[in-house]
């Protein structure tokens, strides 16, 4: 088990354009959160995932941003139209929901630069 | 409305010593409540929880106290070491094994010198 995966780790962009994020959780976890992070501040919950249903989304997320998750495996975080308020650090966690604590692991993250 | 708070967003130790570092929640269906130690370029690590049935929970050199009345729970690294320097954030949930979303403060960087 090598953890959780996220690609690319770097993302620099123009603004108006479209990107895509990959995450890749813990093989086992059934569930999959993502989460934004700018400078000075802690991760802000974006949406999260038990399997392949998403089962809450923050109003954070516009309607710029899509999730999807559609084997219940790996997840994909796709924001279009980008602005350059949209520049962060994007967090992908797993967790195995029903054990003990339901611990979220994070992944190195996305960062995105948004021009 | 920033409902978990961390409000020193540095602190600094001397190696051997106690640090403490503290977080301040304002939500009281939080029942869960964690803490992770995140290193640059990495990702949050967790590091120890605690249910708000206890008041403590003791993992090696990090214990930490809750205390309910006061909204208010603090993490405890004795004796401090150089690699604990890193951020350390405090996170709060409703629930626990079927929990979705955490809450998390902005941060208290640690800093312990040789």
């Amino acid at each position: 088990d090598t953890g959780v995966s996220q690609n690319p780790r770097h993302k620099i962009t123009k603004r108006g354009q479209n990107v895509t994020f990959r995450c890749d959780p813990i093989s086992e976890h059934n569930r999959l959160y993502w989460y934004r992070q700018t400078l000075g501040q802690g991760p802000e919950f974006l949406t999260y995932f038990q399997n392949e249903a998403q089962l809450e989304k923050s109003r954070l997320l516009s309607d710029r941003f899509s999730a999807e998750r559609p084997k219940g495996s790996f997840s994909t975080l796709e924001i279009q139209r980008t602005e350059q308020g949209d520049s962060a650090m994007y967090l992908c966690a797993s967790s195995l929901a029903g054990t003990g604590g339901n611990i979220q692991y994070f992944g190195a993250g996305t960062r995105l630069s948004v021009l | 409305d920033q409902q978990v708070k961390q409000n020193s967003p540095s602190l600094s130790v001397q190696e051997g010593r106690i640090s403490i570092l503290n977080c301040d929640y304002t939500n009281s269906m939080f029942d869960y409540f964690l803490w992770y130690k995140k290193y640059p370029a990495e990702g949050p690590t967790f590091l120890i929880s605690i249910s708000s049935i206890k008041d403590k929970n003791e993992d090696g050199r990090f214990t930490v106290f809750l205390n309910k009345s006061a909204k208010h729970l603090s993490l405890h690294i004795v004796p401090s070491q150089p690699g604990d320097s890193a951020v350390y954030f405090c996170a709060a949930r409703v629930g626990t094994t079927n929990a979705g979303k955490s809450t998390f403060g902005d941060g208290t960087t640690l800093t312990v010198k040789p």
